[in-house]
C-alpha cells in the first residue's frame, strides 16, 4: 500500500458525460501528479500540482482540468468524453518537486468510456 | 529530460539473480536514476534510486557505472512476484519540476 487514495477505482460513463476522479496524496506529500495509461500509448504525464498551485503541465487535454485544494488532496476533472479517453489514471504523490524525493503511485482509476 | 535505452524484454528463473540494464548516454551531472515496476493493472511502484553511488535497499540494488552513463538493477533472487515491466528513468534536478517520463521499459518474465 503506498498510502496514495483514488476514488473511484471503476468507473463506466457515456460519451459526452463528464467525470471527477478524486485523489488522496500520503500523509504530509505536498505534490500532487497525474497521469493517463492506454493500451496504445503507455503512461503519459497529464499535470503536477505542488501546494496547491500548478506547478508542471504534460499532455493533458483541454477537456481536462485538475487543482488541488488546500487539504492537498486533488480532483481530475475529465468532459465531454470520448471513447478515447477510456484508460487507466494515476494519481501519485511525493513530498517535495526535489528530483531525488521518491513518488509513490496510486492503484488507479479504470474509467470506461461507452 | 535526458532519455534512457532498456531492452523490451529479459527472461529469467526463479530464485536465480537478474541484472537489467539501463542505458543513458546523454545523463547530466544532476540527474538522478530512478527506477519503477508495475505489475498488470497496477500502479507503478517505486524500487530503487540512486545518483553516483550503488545503492541497496530491501528489493534490489542499483549498480551505477563511473561515467553514469549507464546502470543496472539486481534483484538478487527473482520471485514470481517479480514479474513486472521494469522502468528505468532519469529525473533532472534542474527541469524545474521534476516529474517522471516514462518509456516502454523492460517487460521480465520469470519462470518457475
Amino acid at each position: 500500500d503506498s498510502g496514495v487514495t483514488q476514488t473511484p477505482k471503476h468507473l463506466i460513463t457515456a460519451t459526452g458525460q463528464r467525470v471527477t476522479l478524486r485523489c488522496s496524496p500520503r500523509s504530509g506529500d505536498l505534490s500532487v501528479y497525474w497521469y493517463q495509461q492506454s493500451l496504445d500509448q503507455g503512461l503519459q504525464f497529464l499535470i503536477q500540482y505542488y501546494n496547491g498551485e500548478e506547478r508542471a503541465k504534460g499532455n493533458i487535454l483541454e477537456r481536462f482540468s485538475a487543482q488541488q485544494f488546500p487539504d492537498l488532496h486533488s480532483e481530475l476533472n475529465l468532459s465531454s468524453l470520448e471513447l478515447g479517453d477510456s484508460a487507466l489514471y494515476f494519481c501519485a504523490s511525493s513530498r517535495t518537486v526535489v528530483s531525488g524525493n521518491t513518488i509513490y503511485f496510486g492503484e488507479g482509476s479504470w474509467l470506461t468510456v461507452v | 529530460d535526458a532519455k534512457t535505452t532498456q531492452p523490451n524484454s529479459m527472461e529469467s528463473n526463479e530464485e536465480e539473480p537478474v541484472h537489467l540494464p539501463c542505458n543513458h548516454s546523454t545523463i547530466s551531472g544532476t540527474d538522478y536514476i530512478h527506477w519503477y515496476r508495475q505489475l498488470p493493472s497496477q500502479g507503478p511502484e517505486y524500487v530503487i534510486h540512486g545518483l553516483t553511488s550503488n545503492v541497496n535497499n530491501r528489493m534490489a540494488s542499483l549498480a551505477i557505472a563511473e561515467d553514469r552513463k549507464s546502470s543496472t538493477l539486481i534483484l538478487h533472487r527473482a520471485t514470481l512476484r517479480d514479474a513486472a515491466v521494469y522502468y528505468c528513468i532519469l529525473r533532472g534536478a534542474n527541469s524545474g519540476y521534476s516529474t517522471l517520463t516514462f518509456g516502454k521499459g523492460t517487460m521480465l518474465l520469470v519462470s518457475p
